[in-house]
């Protein structure tokens, strides 16, 4: 399967502690971007990066998460000091560079649940 | 930039019945808008997208959308509904450069046997 993956794909925790996850794209694209999604909505953008730089960042994302892009391939997702608020779906999403707007491909979503 | 608004959280229909699914947007120039469908338990996936080319937009599992500037509007409908299509529905505008997405709210579709 050539698609995203992400990893784990349901993850509980207890409040205060740390996690991280995974997002390995598609080979070939130089874009990732990171999505949280709360019960009933809409996805909500977190960061994005180009290769292995991050460009942007929303103002969702306080300085418990941070997010890398090492080697400009996978990525990963951390979330440091747990908050039952933080409980979502984490989405990631890759595509390629353009001029005109391209789909993004997502995977299926890591599940956070922070009791 | 962008922003797009779901009139309706939730459509039910009869099987083998239309579906309209609506959207509105509003941006300061011609956008670029998508069509997103989200299965249960699954990843979401692009049904259609409009990127300023033809108004009338075909996706994937007979699903279409209209571009209308007049109206500011991007419904999605399909003549016959499935029962496969019930799922989530999301509207969804990229932003110009980066293309950060921002989904509108979502319509939950149910299918009435």
């Amino acid at each position: 399967d050539t698609g995203v993956s992400q990893d784990p794909r349901h993850k509980i925790t207890k409040r205060g502690q740390n996690v991280t996850f995974r997002c390995d794209p598609i080979s070939e694209h130089n874009r990732l971007y990171w999505y949280r999604q709360t019960l009933g909505q809409g996805p909500e953008f977190l960061t994005y990066f180009q290769n292995e730089a991050q460009l942007e960042k929303s103002r969702l994302l306080s300085d418990r998460f941070s997010a890398e892009r090492p080697k400009g391939s996978f990525s990963t997702l951390e979330i440091q000091r747990t908050e039952q608020g933080d409980s979502a779906m984490y989405l990631c999403a890759s595509s390629l560079e353009s001029y005109s707007a391209r789909e993004q491909f997502f995977g299926p979503g890591t599940r956070l649940t922070v009791l | 930039a962008q922003s797009v608004t779901q009139l309706d959280s939730h459509v039910s229909v009869s099987e083998g019945t239309p579906v309209l699914l609506r959207c509105n947007y509003s941006s300061s120039y011609s956008p670029s808008l998508f069509w997103y469908v989200q299965h249960p338990n699954k990843g979401l996936q692009l049904l259609l997208k409009y990127t300023s080319a033809a108004t009338l937009v075909k996706g994937i599992n007979g699903f279409e959308a209209e571009f209308k500037k007049s109206e500011t509007s991007f419904h999605l409908t399909k003549p016959s509904a499935h029962m496969s299509d019930a799922a989530e529905y999301f509207c969804v505008a990229p932003n110009f450069g980066n293309e950060k997405l921002t989904f509108g709210t979502g319509t939950r579709l149910t299918i009435i046997p």
